[in-house]
């Protein structure tokens, strides 16, 4: 079964800890994307990239670090230096215009 | 920056209605639009997109138009049903190097009133 899936689906953190979001496609997709969803900010880019070890920030990339090594996987950490890092996170992957998205990670800071 | 924006930010209509959602970016060598739909807890999903190449595109119930010029977008849903309630997205992409950059709105909650 074709798709993105991003693990896990919940993920609490305590303050001070950096903690990695899971982004795994099987469709063959050069392209990756990670976006931030907020209540009435819509998604924000956080870092896409378009082939293996080659990554760019988007526009909120500060406290986020990334690493593409396989062409299937895009994690996404989240540093202490996020200041603000409670949110909804959604991995996206691409080929030619379509994103196709994954069921998002919901990242709440206790 | 480059930047979209999006209105309204809800919407509540009547089921049978028409709903129209308007989009303005900023970014003039945007050339792809999307339009993403998420229900509730639920992944955005594409449902219909524009090329800027193309004025207007039809599916069903649902339209797009693009006008170059005035860097305007809006999505057209009519007769509206109940389930299609959800946060509804629009977005213009750039192709740089390959990979399309996507900017998205703000989004648009869109309520079916029954």
């Amino acid at each position: 079964d074709g798709g993105i899936t991003q693990s896990p689906k919940y993920l609490f953190r305590k303050e001070g800890q950096n903690v990695t979001l899971s982004c795994e496609q099987n469709l063959n997709h050069d392209a990756m994307y990670w976006y931030r969803q907020d209540p009435g900010q819509g998604l924000r880019l956080i870092y896409y990239s378009q082939i293996v070890n080659d990554f760019q920030k988007g526009d909120i990339a500060e406290g986020y670090s990334v690493s593409r090594e396989k062409k299937e996987s895009f994690p996404l950490t989240v540093t202490s230096a996020q200041k603000n890092p409670t949110a909804f996170y959604l991995c996206a992957s691409s080929i030619d215009r379509e994103a196709f998205f994954g069921q998002g990670t919901r990242l709440t800071v206790v | 920056g480059e930047n979209v924006e999006q209105h309204p930010s809800t919407l509540s209509v009547q089921e049978g209605d028409s709903a129209v959602i308007k989009c303005t970016y900023s970014d003039s060598a945007s050339n792809y639009f999307p339009w993403y739909k998420q229900e509730l807890g639920k992944r955005p999903q594409l449902i219909i997109d524009i090329r800027s190449n193309v004025g207007e595109k039809k599916d069903q119930r649902i339209a797009v138009t693009l006008n170059k010029t005035a860097k305007h977008f809006s999505l057209h849903i009519t007769e509206t049903q109940p389930e299609d309630s959800a946060v509804y997205f629009c977005a213009a992409s750039n192709q740089a190097s390959g990979t399309y950059k996507y900017i998205f709105g703000t989004g648009t909650r869109l309520k079916v009133l029954a």
